[in-house]
């Protein structure tokens, strides 16, 4: 079975500074999906940035950016120039291809300090 | 366009009564699906809709949940008789058919926190 983990509870960065949050997998498949959520306290889960197994690319979104080593099964997130609407709990996501079903991580809570 | 809307955002029952959560996806979306955060821990997937039918129920803790989906638009997920245990978030999404989902991504409710006490 898949697994995603996120290996930092918590996690705090000085507003304008960079911050990586980790994530590993397990999986048998060669050809996927990974996702970074962002649930901020309002609550719901926004979409931050997703990567297909099949690119060696790095996916980036703005400020976002990840470092995808598939051999590794690590999955990144670097937020730059963090902002104070960064605060939020971060999740991790895998998703098969040919499969609907997201398996997430356990989540990292990012603090913002100002 | 409209979100996924979840009602209601929260629910206080006392063990043993029922409770039941609905989720309006987005027009359009085949694709509904249930997730679950227990406090402290990852969000597990519950079951996916295609539609009005079930496609992976794979996910349902035990048989005191049930899930429908009307005509394949809201969904219900009724809990009866609530345990301690079921406490936790309940989220909802929606996506559209096949490799879209990947590419618009899945859009979540805000959640229902459920507390059984």
């Amino acid at each position: 079975a898949q697994t995603v983990t996120q290996s930092q509870p918590e996690m705090s960065v000085q507003e304008a500074e960079t911050v990586t949050l980790s994530c590993t997998y397990d999986t048998s498949e060669s050809d996927y999906y990974l996702f970074w959520y962002k649930q901020p306290p309002s609550r719901q889960m926004i979409l931050v940035i997703r990567q297909e197994a099949y690119k060696q690319q790095n996916a980036t979104e703005n400020r976002f950016s990840v470092n995808f080593q598939k051999a590794a099964k690590s999955f990144s997130l670097k937020i730059s120039d963090s902002q104070l609407g960064d605060a939020a709990m971060y999740f991790c996501a895998y998703r098969a291809f040919g499969n609907e079903k997201l398996t997430f991580g356990t989540g990292t809570r990012l603090t913002i300090i100002p | 366009e409209a979100g996924v809307t979840q009602f209601p955002s929260h629910s206080v029952i006392e063990k043993g009564q029922t409770v039941t959560l609905r989720c309006d996806p987005i027009s359009g979306h085949d694709n509904l699906y249930w997730y679950r955060r227990v406090m402290g821990k990852e969000i597990k997937f519950l079951l996916h809709f295609v539609k009005e039918s079930k496609q992976d129920e794979s996910g349902m803790p035990n048989n005191r949940f049930l899930a429908e989906r009307t005509g394949g638009t809201y969904s219900t997920l009724k809990v009866q008789p609530a345990e301690l245990e079921d406490s936790g978030v309940y989220f909802c999404a929606s996506s559209q058919a096949g490799t879209a989902s990947f590419n618009y991504g899945y859009t979540f409710g805000s959640g229902t926190r459920l507390t059984v006490v």
